[in-house]
């Protein structure tokens, strides 16, 4: 069965450029969530969706935003880059059965703003 | 404040002595506790729950909720051990509480 997969591996902009990130869940997971890692910030809880509509969201920027396709597949969005934006970039997904259900990550965005 | 707090960066071991990964954590409620792993070069994985009660590779971590803490502890270290690992909660079933909250995680270093 095949992971989660993020697109890009990495991304480069500039300050004040968007940046689109990508994620594709496992088969069957309606739920798909973002998370930030930034140097010496760890991981912190970005976006949650589910079933098509955002479900909860971190203690970010409106500039971050993104939306989930009738495929589950999700895209994260970054307007108006900052310098410290350039984090990793996880997505992970799950099952959406009622309850906590484990989240499977996939392998990351590493997005570097000049 | 909804916080998970690994007071170590890192931690270092000699291969077959005990290790403990410290965890402690901050909600109002009653939260899930996990630890996740993350080995070189892979992604970052579950490595056990508190609610499964489960030892996965020898690893084990119970709640206290008198001292707020979800230790990880494993009694012989192998180099294969050597990662990344974050304690994480989760705010409990459904709704909202989905979202998982890291702490900034512990290096555990095994040497040979």
């Amino acid at each position: 069965e095949a992971g989660v997969t993020q697109s890009p591996t990495h991304l480069i902009k500039t300050r004040g450029q968007q940046a689109t990130l990508r994620c594709s869940p496992i088969s069957g997971h309606t739920s798909v969530y973002w998370y930030q890692q930034a140097l010496g910030l760890g991981l912190q809880f970005l976006l949650w969706y589910d079933e098509g509509e955002e479900r909860n969201r971190g203690n970010f920027p409106p500039r971050f935003s993104g939306r989930q396709f009738p495929n589950y597949s999700s895209e994260l969005n970054v307007n108006a880059l900052e310098l410290e934006d350039s984090a990793l970039y996880l997505c992970a997904s799950s099952l959406d059965r009622g309850g906590y259900n484990e989240q499977f990550f996939g392998p990351g965005t590493r997005l570097t703003v000049l | 404040a909804q916080r998970v707090t690994q007071p170590e960066k890192l931690l270092s071991v000699f291969k077959g002595a005990p290790v403990e990964l410290k965890c402690n954590y901050s909600y109002s409620g009653s939260p899930e506790l996990f630890w996740y792993v993350q080995y070189s070069r892979q992604r970052l994985q579950l490595l056990l729950r508190h609610i499964s009660r489960e030892s996965i590779k020898g690893f084990t971590a119970d709640l206290n909720k008198g001292e707020t803490s979800f230790h990880l502890k494993k009694p012989f270290a192998q180099e294969e051990d050597s990662a990344m690992y974050y304690c994480a909660l989760s705010g409990g079933y459904g709704g909202a509480t989905n979202k998982l909250i890291f702490g900034t995680g512990t290096l555990l270093a095994v040497q040979p």
